[in-house]
């Protein structure tokens, strides 16, 4: 049974420059949460796709935008890059069920930009 | 608002001796969860031991056991019998009962196994 995957491991971009980051949830898992990490800080949420859309967001600008297609896997897409955006993105999948909701974390896709 | 505390960037231990770290966080939510997460140099996020809020047992997973003190909002994750495949980064998180997916970090304290 595959975890979750990320594609790629390493970006390098340029300021101004636009990004696709690539996620595949765990086996039978229905819901995928993005978040970016910066070196030495933990995880921050920026969206959650469940059923194609976007459910829930955290306190990211609308450069950060995602989408969510018919088989789960999931794309986060970064416009207009600035050195800020420099970090670790991570993929986590879970069910929607709460009472089963644990998340399982991808092995994220370091971005950074010159 | 939500927010999780770790208030040690970074302790070491000993190999075979026992470690406690600490988190706390500010919530006025009645049901949630608490979780410890391991991320280690490779970079992924594994789960180390969860926590319901409405449990009064502290959760245990082999050598790694909780201190939950709900009244206090303190969450510590005690390792026994340290290994140094414990070596890594811990997270603290949090999570809302009804806001199923989002997690709160902590900005997590690293951990350094002495041989």
């Amino acid at each position: 049974d595959a975890g979750v995957t990320q594609s790629p491991t390493h970006l390098i971009k340029t300021r101004g420059q636009q990004v696709t980051l690539r996620c595949s949830p765990k086996s039978g898992h229905d819901t995928v949460s993005w978040y970016q990490q910066a070196l030495g800080q933990g995880p921050q949420f920026i969206f959650q796709y469940y059923e194609e859309e976007e459910r829930q967001r955290g306190n990211f600008p609308d450069r950060f935008s995602g989408h969510q297609f018919p088989n789960y896997s999931s794309e986060l897409n970064v416009n207009a890059l600035l050195l800020g955006d420099s970090a670790l993105y991570l993929c986590a999948s879970s069910l929607a069920d709460r009472d089963r909701n644990e998340q399982f974390f991808g092995p994220g896709t370091r971005l950074t930009v010159l | 608002a939500q927010t999780v505390t770790q208030s040690q960037p970074e302790m070491s231990v000993q190999e075979a001796e026992t470690v406690t770290l600490s988190c706390t966080y500010d919530t006025s939510e009645s049901d949630y969860y608490l979780f410890w997460y391991k991320q280690p140099p490779s970079r992924q996020m594994i789960l180390v031991i969860r926590q319901e809020a409405y449990k009064q047992q502290n959760a245990t997973e082999n050598r790694f056991s909780v201190n939950f003190q709900k009244a206090a909002k303190s969450f510590s994750l005690k390792i026994s019998d340290s290994q140094l495949g414990d070596a890594a980064m811990y997270f603290c998180a949090y999570r809302v009962e009804y806001n199923f997916n989002k997690f709160y970090f902590g900005s997590g304290t690293k951990l350094n196994v002495k041989p």
